[in-house]
């Protein structure tokens, strides 16, 4: 079964900051991973996802993530932190056998002015 | 692109009484849905598959009585939460893909309904 981590549930980083954020998989086979963000009271809007075609993935509102399988990791990151960047990102993988998503626990972005 | 719109955004009900929300793709058409529960500061739980012109398959400790999912179109799924209690309350996200997508093909998410039980 696939599944994803993410370590720290919360990062504070100040504005202009380097932004890392942790997702490791557990999957046997090549896994379909997505990274999402939510604000308050909303729903789940798509950042970036891994497509096999390239290690590195370039997302929305200057994040990127890179594929690394030997560490098993998805690590989403942005090299100026924005004070708009604050909210909710959630890694997540998709199940081979359907369409369910499976998401990581979360980590909460805090933007320091 | 492929949109999925959750209504309504929010809603306050009554203890003992049904409250309905409804997911609908609006780009796309959908044999599969998925409902999530989501707690304060936590991530998201899935509830149950909604399968277009079957029964929903439900995740492993939720009430199938308890959270009534219908599926009657491949554009509409209902979760119609039964006697709903304070316990109930909570944020509730439905999603889909396009079923004609690839396997990273993105899930499209609802806004979310805001249940709060008093």
């Amino acid at each position: 079964a696939q599944s994803v981590t993410q370590l720290g549930s919360h990062v504070s980083v100040s504005e202009g900051a380097l932004v890392l954020l942790r997702c490791n998989y557990s999957s046997s086979v090549p896994p379909y991973l997505f990274w999402y963000v939510q604000y308050p009271n909303q729903g789940l809007q798509l950042l970036l996802k891994y497509t096999s075609a390239a290690t590195l993935v370039k997302g929305i509102n200057g994040f990127e993530a890179e594929f690394k399988k030997s560490e098993t990791s998805f690590h989403l990151t942005k090299p100026s932190a924005h004070m708009s960047d604050a909210a909710e990102y959630f890694c997540a993988v998709r199940s081979n056998t359907g369409n369910q998503f499976y998401f990581g626990t979360g980590t909460s972005l805090t933007v320091i002015p | 692109g492929a949109v999925v719109s959750q209504h309504p955004s929010r809603v306050i009900c009554k203890s003992g009484t049904s409250v309905k929300i409804e997911c609908r793709s609006l780009d796309f058409q959908a044999t599969t849905m998925f409902w999530y529960r989501q707690f304060p500061k936590q991530s998201l739980m899935l509830m149950a598959t909604s399968n277009e012109g079957s029964k929903a398959t439900y995740e492993q400790g939720v009430e199938k009585d308890k959270f009534l999912i219908n599926h009657a179109s491949l554009t509409l799924s209902t979760l119609t939460v039964t006697s709903a209690h304070p316990e109930d309350s909570s944020f509730y996200i439905c999603s889909a893909s396009d079923p004609r997508g690839t396997g990273d093909t993105e899930a499209f998410f609802g806004q979310g309904t805001r249940l709060t039980v008093v």
